[in-house]
């Protein structure tokens, strides 16, 4: 079955403490992005890769870090997460470029206190 | 900065009812691209709008994007519990061809 996998579902840690949020597609798509939703806010775009190796900040990058060693992984790293990021986080991924449609993965509630 | 605002932000209807919610921009999009969102899931995308003025038709809902397009409309006829969820509409524009999201649209409909 085609999707994006997310791990962990929900995830409660403590300010400071390093996190990585994983992110797996199976669907051989070469655009990966990561977003994060927060009530009146929508949708934010948070980093997004073009492919292997090519990552770029999207709209609300500070705090964030990701990496793109292989085309399937995507990870969203938090090094010293704060209560600000408290969030619901999803991964996408898509076929083409950066308008084409994507696949959501299921979310990852973070809550940091 | 491009910004895709949708109405009404809150839509509590009873089943059977019709509703039409909205998506409206000062910029023109090259493409809108309509999701639904259900409670714990990430958005699943309904339909891509691509040409001025088209409009798309998936069973009960029906798509249309603006003549010029700036708009769009998403209405569903007879809406039953099971549309029940957040509609996110979602442009591509500008120089690098981003996808820019709307605010969404919660919509619940009660049996």
């Amino acid at each position: 079955e085609a999707q994006v996998t997310q791990n962990p579902r929900y995830l409660i840690t403590v300010t400071g403490k390093k996190l990585t949020v994983t992110c797996s597609q199976n669907m051989n798509h070469e655009y990966m992005s990561w977003y994060r939703q927060d009530p009146g806010l929508g949708l934010r775009q948070i980093y997004y890769s073009m492919n292997v190796e090519v990552t770029d900040k999207g709209d609300v990058p500070e705090g964030y870090k990701v990496s793109r060693k292989e085309k399937r992984n995507f990870p969203l790293i938090l090094e010293s997460p704060s209560p600000n990021q408290t969030s619901l986080y999803f991964c996408a991924s898509s076929i083409g470029t950066s308008g084409s449609p994507l696949h959501f993965g299921n979310g990852t509630r973070l809550t940091v206190t | 900065t491009q910004l895709l605002e949708q109405s009404p932000q809150f839509l509590s209807i009873q089943e059977g009812e019709n509703l039409t919610v909205y998506c409206n921009s000062s910029s023109v999009f090259s493409s809108l691209q309509w999701y639904r969102q259900e409670p714990g899931e990430g958005p699943v995308l309904l339909v891509t709008v691509v040409t001025g003025g088209e409009v798309k038709k998936l069973k009960r809902l029906t798509f249309q994007f603006g003549d010029a397009r700036k708009d769009s409309s998403l209405h569903i006829t007879a809406a039953q519990p099971g549309d029940t969820g957040l509609y996110l509409c979602a442009g591509v524009g500008g120089a690098t061809n981003k996808l820019i999201f709307g605010t969404g649209t919660l919509l619940a409909v009660q049996p």
